[in-house]
């Protein structure tokens, strides 16, 4: 099956700086690559996604970036902010007989520093 | 408001009395699947539904039942907790799977078992 692996777990930057999370996975079948933030006391919810046909995509602050060939993408935060302390966990989903098959990594605490 | 309800939020309880876990949502999602979330280790899928009546196992499905009775309700099952069931939960839904729409969470409800 799949895996997917998250680094770093757990990472500290000043407000103002970047943050940069790296995420690996195994099944060349993996096609869609969403990420979710989880704040304290809340589920995940949805961020950003990127599918398989596109290298990069960018919302505001936040970018994502797919290299297929070598099974890996990328979560950067710009100008980070407080509020962008969280949990945040990248997911690698393919078809699997008539769903999408979701693997989580195992997810990277973000502490911004004022 | 769209959301995905679960309740209780905090659960403590003693190895070998059955419990429930409740989770509604409001956005008529076919899917539904709960997950649960452990340090170090992401999100593990337990159990999914595609639509009433159908239910399927997740990764992690020892000790777990679920239901479908109707489309907004997927309620958790454990018949015989026991502490190694100690964990975050959460209940998710999407709406056409198939096509790579986002999960939807709940807050999650956090479970002792003494």
């Amino acid at each position: 099956g799949e895996n997917v692996e998250q680094h770093p777990s757990t990472l500290s930057v000043q407000e103002g700086d970047s943050a940069v999370i790296k995420c690996t996975y195994s099944d060349s079948a993996s096609n869609y690559f969403p990420w979710y933030k989880q704040e304290l006391g809340k589920g995940p919810q949805l961020i950003i996604d990127i599918r398989s046909n596109v290298g990069e995509k960018k919302d505001q602050r936040i970018a994502v970036t797919l290299n297929k060939t070598a099974k890996h993408f990328s979560l950067h935060i710009t100008e980070t902010q407080p509020e962008d302390s969280a949990v945040y966990f990248c997911a690698a989903s393919r078809d699997s007989g008539g769903y999408q098959k979701v693997t989580f990594g195992t997810g990277t605490k973000l502490q911004v520093i004022p | 408001e769209a959301q995905v309800t679960q309740n209780p939020r905090y659960l403590i309880t003693v190895t070998g009395k059955k419990l429930t876990v409740t989770c509604s949502q409001n956005m008529n999602h076919e899917y539904m699947s709960w997950y649960r979330q452990d340090p170090g280790l992401g999100l593990r899928q337990i159990y999914y539904s595609m639509n009433v009546e159908v239910t399927d196992k997740g990764d992690v499905p020892e000790g777990y039942k679920v239901s479908r009775k109707e489309k907004r309700n997927f309620p958790l099952i454990l018949e015989s907790p026991s502490p190694n069931q100690t964990s975050l939960y959460f209940c998710a839904s999407s709406s056409r799977q198939l096509f790579n729409s986002p999960l939807h969470f709940g807050n999650g409800t956090r479970l002792t078992v003494t």
